[in-house]
């Protein structure tokens, strides 16, 4: 069981590029999510989905892009990449909804100059 | 929405004494309340969380405590270990429409051997 991967680990775009962070979980769970973490701050949520093809907005969506179309992944697409989307990103996922145990990835460092 | 404090951003803390961290939460319909523990290039952990209907919860040598009259909640860590050295997230679910986590900022805890 390798729970929740997340490709690339590190990553610097420039300005106006694009790009998509993969996320694949092997737990066969409904519910995915992807934060991003600021320094000195929590984790917000950018987008979830409760299954395969339904996806929801998070507190902070603008400027991505996420969809579902199997249960085990969710790319998340970040499009004219701008420097206030610099952060760590990280995918979860849970077997029920946001009030139960997440199981959280390693994380996608992106820099954007 | 929901707004969560988390207090103190840092704590050191001698090997063997006892950690206190503090969230307070704005939302009462909040009603799951869980902690993470994010060590250094990791993605967060869950290690304890509580529903509304309970006051208190033990695991080992952590616990939390809730007081939904002062919508505050607490972690303890008892007989603290080099190794809980790491970055603690608390967090609150509000049942309804928003169905997503809020999370605290963080408190980074060092274990001074």
């Amino acid at each position: 069981n390798a729970g929740v991967t997340q490709t690339p680990k590190f990553r610097i775009l420039k300005i106006g590029q694009s790009m998509t962070l993969q996320c694949t979980q092997d737990m066969n769970h409904n519910y995915m999510y992807w934060y991003r973490q600021d320094p000195g701050m929590g984790l917000k949520l950018i987008y979830y989905s409760v299954g395969a093809g339904i996806t929801d907005k998070g507190e902070v969506p603008n400027g991505y892009n996420v969809s579902r179309s199997t249960t085990e992944d969710f790319p998340l697409r970040l499009e004219l990449a701008a420097p206030s989307q610099t952060s760590v990103y990280f995918c979860a996922s849970s077997l029920q909804g946001a009030d139960y145990e997440q199981y959280f990835g390693p994380g996608t460092r992106l820099t954007v100059t | 929405g929901e707004n969560v404090e988390q207090h103190p951003s840092t704590l050191s803390v001698q090997e063997g004494d006892s950690a206190v961290i503090k969230c307070t939460y704005s939302d009462s319909a909040s009603n799951y309340f869980p902690w993470y523990k994010q060590e250094l290039g990791k993605g967060p952990q869950l290690i304890i969380d509580i529903r509304s209907n309970v006051g208190e919860k033990k695991d080992q040598r952590i616990a939390v405590t809730l007081n939904k009259t002062a919508k505050h909640f607490s972690l303890h860590i008892t007989e603290t270990q080099p190794e809980d050295s790491a970055v603690y997230f608390c967090a609150a679910f509000v049942s309804g429409s928003a169905r997503q986590l809020t999370f605290g900022s963080g408190t980074q805890l060092t274990v001074l051997p």
